[in-house]
């Protein structure tokens, strides 16, 4: 049964760098048939799309973050990495990482199979 | 503002049929397939609808997807009061350097 479980600081001052990390566990991130992404929900607001990862490193991020989103894995640790720079309040929100796969697509815009249970970040003054 | 637009609420009584939509443009709905996912407060979202049509294995038959033009419909039959959570719709807007979408949330109320 694959498992995505998310951890972090939990509280992060404006202006650093909020840093996540996606533990995946009952299948391996190192395959050709899917993407791995993170999407994240502020407090009262809907779902946002941060970024989008292959296997091969090959990343996709979501334009309107103007840069400030970094998406990484590593293969040896099962792990999918989210960076988000020079936070603010705005970035406070809960932060879930999915998988991304269908038959018939093999990118950034297949459908959010799995999800973990998100973790929550919020940004501080 | 999101660029797909949902009605913020929908209600219905057990056993009746709930249709919620989104629309969007060209660039999204209409020239890319359309997923849907529900969110009971506290859990994690859930894919119930893919490919606009399609439904994962496990997810009942009472959730149907369809599009039409740049518009898209999620219909759950034979509601039940444990389909009472949050619906979201997505897709790819292929517009500049391309990236998803979701809709601002249709939260289902069951009467």
């Amino acid at each position: 049964q694959l498992q995505l479980q998310e951890s972090g600081p939990g509280l992060v001052k404006a202006s650093e760098t909020l840093s996540l990390t996606c533990n995946v566990s009952g299948g391996s991130i190192n395959r050709n048939i899917y993407y791995w992404a993170w999407i994240r929900q502020p407090p009262g607001k809907s779902l946002e799309w941060l970024a989008s990862i292959y296997y091969s490193g090959i990343s996709y991020s979501n334009p309107s973050l103007k840069g400030r989103v970094t998406i990484s894995l590593d293969s040896s640790k099962n792990q999918i990495s989210l960076k988000v720079n020079s936070v603010t309040a705005t970035d406070t929100a809960l932060y879930y990482c999915a998988r991304q796969w269908d038959v018939a697509v093999v990118g950034p815009e297949a459908p959010f199979d799995h999800w973990g249970q998100g973790t929550l970040v919020t940004v501080s003054s | 503002q999101s660029v797909l637009t949902q009605p913020p609420s929908a209600s219905g009584t057990p056993g009746q049929t709930v249709t919620i939509s989104c629309s969007g443009s060209r660039s999204i709905i209409g020239t890319n397939f359309v997923s849907w996912y529900q969110r009971v407060p506290g859990t994690a979202p859930k894919l119930l609808v893919y490919s606009t049509n399609k439904r994962p294995s496990g997810v009942s038959d009472r959730f149907s997807g369809s599009k039409s033009g740049t518009s898209a419909s999620l219909a759950i039959r034979g509601l039940r009061s444990d389909d009472e959570a949050d619906y979201y719709c997505a897709a790819w807007d292929d517009s500049l350097t391309g990236r998803v979408v979701f809709g601002g949330g249709t939260k289902l109320t069951v009467l």
